[in-house]
């Protein structure tokens, strides 16, 4: 059965430095989306991305965050400069197109991004 | 705004026992609602939504737009039930995860 897969499973910066979180989505999915999740507190949401531009994004979602989808396969989360609360799992996930809002999504593994 | 509560951070019951999980939303429009898994080092998943009625790993939930709750409920834990759940009503195309309830079945 198709996954998303993340990689890497755990990444470790220092203060200020750029990271890159990758994901492949499952092949035929349309929209894709980046949640986190600080240790302990809830999943939130991040930015949600459908026919090559941000659909919808949250205010966690600031200048220092990006997304791309640079090939056919790959969805990245880029932080521009992080900072020691960026520390957190960030998941990736994926829906097909179906009509209606809110279909069932699927998600990655996370990537735990550990700032020092 | 979309708001979804689940009032236990934690949640204790001994294998066999009856086990619910309150989620409570505050919603404009009608309300479609999903139940999230986090098993231990897994990946969430969903576990069900009530727009199809229908009854995972004996989980079953109702959606009370009376009460505006949607409770997971299973008649008999098992042990292997033990993992994070979210309850998560759908924001256009996003969802608003509620705080989660750990439920934890005990032997």
């Amino acid at each position: 059965e198709p996954e998303v897969t993340q990689t890497p499973s755990h990444q470790v910066t220092q203060m200020g430095q750029e990271v890159i979180l990758r994901c492949v989505p499952i092949s035929n999915h349309l929209y894709f989306y980046w949640y986190r999740q600080i240790l302990g507190q809830k999943v939130e949401f991040l930015v949600s991305f459908y026919n090559n531009e941000i659909s919808e994004k949250s205010e966690i979602f600031d200048d220092q965050f990006s997304v791309e989808r640079p090939d056919g396969s790959n969805f990245t989360l880029k932080i521009r400069s992080t900072k020691l609360e960026d520390s957190a799992m960030y998941f990736c996930a994926s829906r097909t197109g179906l009509a209606g809002g809110g279909g069932e999504q699927f998600f990655g593994p996370g990537t735990r991004l550990t700032v020092l | 705004a979309q708001r979804v509560t689940q009032p236990e951070k934690l949640l204790s019951v001994f294998k066999g026992a009856p086990v619910e999980l309150k989620c409570n939303y505050s919603y404009s429009g009608s309300p479609e609602l999903f139940w999230y898994v986090q098993y231990s080092r897994q990946r969430l998943q969903l576990l069900l939504r009530h727009i199809s009625r229908e009854s995972i790993k004996g989980f079953t939930a109702d959606l009370n737009k009376g009460e505006t709750s949607f409770h997971l409920k299973k008649p008999f834990a098992q042990e292997e039930d033990s993992a994070m759940y979210y309850c998560a009503p759908p924001r256009g195309q996003n969802f608003v995860f509620g705080p989660g309830t750990r439920l934890s079945v005990l032997p």
